[in-house]
């Protein structure tokens, strides 16, 4: 079947620290790759995502990189601030169809310290 | 405004009774779901309609039903049957690849 795993939290850095959120799938086909964004007693929002092998998705100064060889899709920011502090998900969904739900990783909760 | 709504915010239930969660879209899309959130274990996939009229089970549907009669909308109830159903429901629309999230709906059964 399907999974994400994520790295544990909570991850805590100060203010302008480097991030790395680390993610790694499986998959029984060729997935589509999100990251998603949860603040506190919201919904998800999506952070950004790729499509294919090599693809480098960016948003609000993140970024990821489908890694098909690794099997990955870390998260990247090279310059956190407090407002980033939320609950981050990797997810994957296999064929274009729509038709399934997303395969979501557990979560993990960063928080950002001034 | 297009988006998904998702009312109320806030639900409090006493165990035995069914209890029904709303989610409208103005998006005009054609795949709704549900996902319950449990601290610690991520979202999980209750049920899902890809067009009016029709639905299927996601991962963990025991205790939950669904109908989808209108495009805009896909209403969850949570019936007595759900043994533990105090969580976290999100429900989601489609386009493409791309899933859309609502605000949430914080279901406390006690």
């Amino acid at each position: 079947g399907n999974s994400v795993t994520q790295m544990e939290g909570p991850v805590t850095l100060s203010e302008e620290a480097f991030l790395t959120i680390n993610c790694t799938y499986t998959a029984t086909g060729y997935p589509s790759l999100f990251w998603y964004v949860q603040y506190p007693g919201e919904g998800l929002q999506l952070l950004l995502k790729a499509t294919k092998a090599d693809d480098k998705g960016s948003n609000k100064g993140f970024e990821a990189t489908y890694r098909k060889e690794t099997t990955s899709f870390h998260l990247e920011k090279g310059s956190v601030q407090v407002s980033d502090s939320a609950v981050y998900f990797c997810a994957l969904r296999v064929g274009g169809g729509g038709a399934d739900g997303l395969t979501f990783g557990k979560g993990t909760h960063l928080i950002i310290q001034p | 405004d297009g988006g998904i709504t998702q009312s109320p915010k806030y639900l409090f239930r006493k165990e035995g009774q069914n209890v029904t969660l709303s989610c409208e879209q103005n998006l005009n899309h054609d795949a709704m779901y549900w996902y319950r959130q449990d601290p610690g274990q991520g979202l999980r996939l209750i049920y899902y309609s890809q067009i009016v009229n029709d639905f299927q089970k996601g991962d963990i549907a025991e205790g939950y039903s669904v109908s989808r009669e209108k495009k805009e909308s896909f209403p969850l109830t949570v019936t007595s049957a759900q043994k533990n159903p105090t969580a976290f429901y999100l429900c989601a629309s489609t386009r493409g690849t791309e899933q859309y999230f609502g605000p949430g709906t914080r279901l406390t059964v006690t």
